[in-house]
Parts: structure tokens; sequence; C-alpha cells
């Protein structure tokens, strides 16, 4: 799987728009672009994913790069419960068997300020 | 659906005794995932299963851990003895192999080895 690059921590005012970067430069053409999220004592969440076409749901939006290298999670009206740390991770879609796994690295930090 | 539901919640005991940490996927998901937590090395992919049948144990530390998926509602992690340094939270994801293959985690176990 690619690697991806995050900032380790990232502030954001609450009701505001927080935007978390996500650079994967060698990203190959059958990798999607996944996001989770872990708020503090908890499991990791799901957001979003997408492979080259910007990607909205109830939770965020995702924007994709036309040369797909980079990324950004957009939380349109960040609150205090956002607070948490953010993950990027490539990988291929479908059976873990012929994927790999889902490897997760150091994340952002998003702290959500009142 | 409850989700994914991990017991105990907290675990302490002493270095040498026997470690079961249990889960129950979502029903109707044919993956079942084992991770590991800790500061030091972040969230670590342990082992995987596919319809109760393991795929991939690479993760496991050593022979001391060990995994099991008697039917699909149902799996375990064994340490056996245990030691200080496994000490972690440890998680329990499931998923389907339809759409993005996202993967639902539990609350976690949080152990402590003393």
């Amino acid at each position: 799987d690619a690697k991806t690059t995050q900032p380790p921590s990232m502030d954001c005012a609450e009701g505001r728009a927080a935007n978390l970067p996500c650079n994967h430069s060698t990203i190959s053409g059958n990798e999607y672009v996944y996001w989770y999220r872990q708020i503090h004592s908890q499991g990791p969440q799901y957001i979003i994913h997408g492979l080259k076409n910007n990607e909205t749901n109830e939770m965020a939006s995702l924007i994709i790069t036309e040369d797909r290298k980079s990324s950004t999670l957009i939380l349109p009206h960040a609150t205090l419960r956002d607070t948490a740390v953010y993950y990027c991770i490539v990988r291929v879609a479908g059976s873990p068997s012929n994927t790999g796994k889902l490897i997760f690295g150091q994340g952002t930090t998003l702290q959500v300020k009142p | 659906d409850a989700g994914v539901i991990q017991s105990p919640r907290h675990e302490v005991t002493e270095m040498g005794q026997e470690v079961t940490l249990r889960c129950k996927p979502i029903s109707g998901h044919d993956y079942l995932f084992w991770y590991r937590q800790t500061m030091m090395r972040g969230l670590e992919l342990l082992i995987y299963f596919n319809n109760n049948v393991p795929i991939d144990d690479s993760g496991m530390p050593e022979d001391r851990f060990s995994a099991k998926m008697p039917n699909a509602s149902f799996s375990t992690l064994k340490i056996q003895p245990s030691e200080p340094r496994d000490s972690a939270v440890y998680f329990c994801a499931s998923s389907r192999i339809a759409g993005g293959n996202e993967q639902f985690f539990g609350p976690g176990t949080r152990l402590t080895v003393l």
C-alpha cells in the first residue's frame, strides 16, 4: 500500500470548516483514499473514501486532486465532538486478501476549540 | 445492530496469567480483524479471518498469542502467558466484502499486565 503523509496536529475553531490534508504521491491507479478517525478511548470510525472524484456524505467531504497525489478531508462545520485523530489510508477496495492490510499511520490530531 | 461487541472492556492481570479477549462481530460480516494499539507502535493488525478461517496471522507477535473463530458470531484472542509488554488496547473489527469494505471497530479492551 502507498504511504501517506499527514501533519501531526491541527487546530480548528468550533463552527468553522476543518480542512485536513494528506499527501499520497506514490498512490497507484487502483488505490482508493480512505479516511478514518479515532475519538479518544474509542475504536476507529470510518468516515469516507474515494478513488478520483470528490465525495460527500453526512460526515464529511473528500477532495482528491486531479493527479491523485494528495487529498483533503473537509469537516464543514466542526464541533467539539470532532476532536480526534484522523487517519488517511490508501488501499485497493475489495477483500483484504487481494488488497493488503488497512495500515494506520500516525494520523493528524485535530483539536476543535470553542 | 449493536455494532461490534468486545468483552471485557478492561482487564488487569499479573504476568504469567492467561488472558482471553472476546469479540462478537456485526451480523452478516464476512471478515473479522484483531488489532493492537500502543503509544509506541500505534494501531497494528494482528490477524484477520474470512468466513471463520484465519487468513493472515503475520502480525501476531509470537507464539504466546493465538486467535480462534469457532463460528460467525464469536472470536477470541488469547495470550498465554501474558507479559507486561502485552499491555495495550486490543480492538476487534468486522467488515463485508461488498462496497467500500469499510471496517467497523468495537470499543476495545484495555489490557494491563502487571
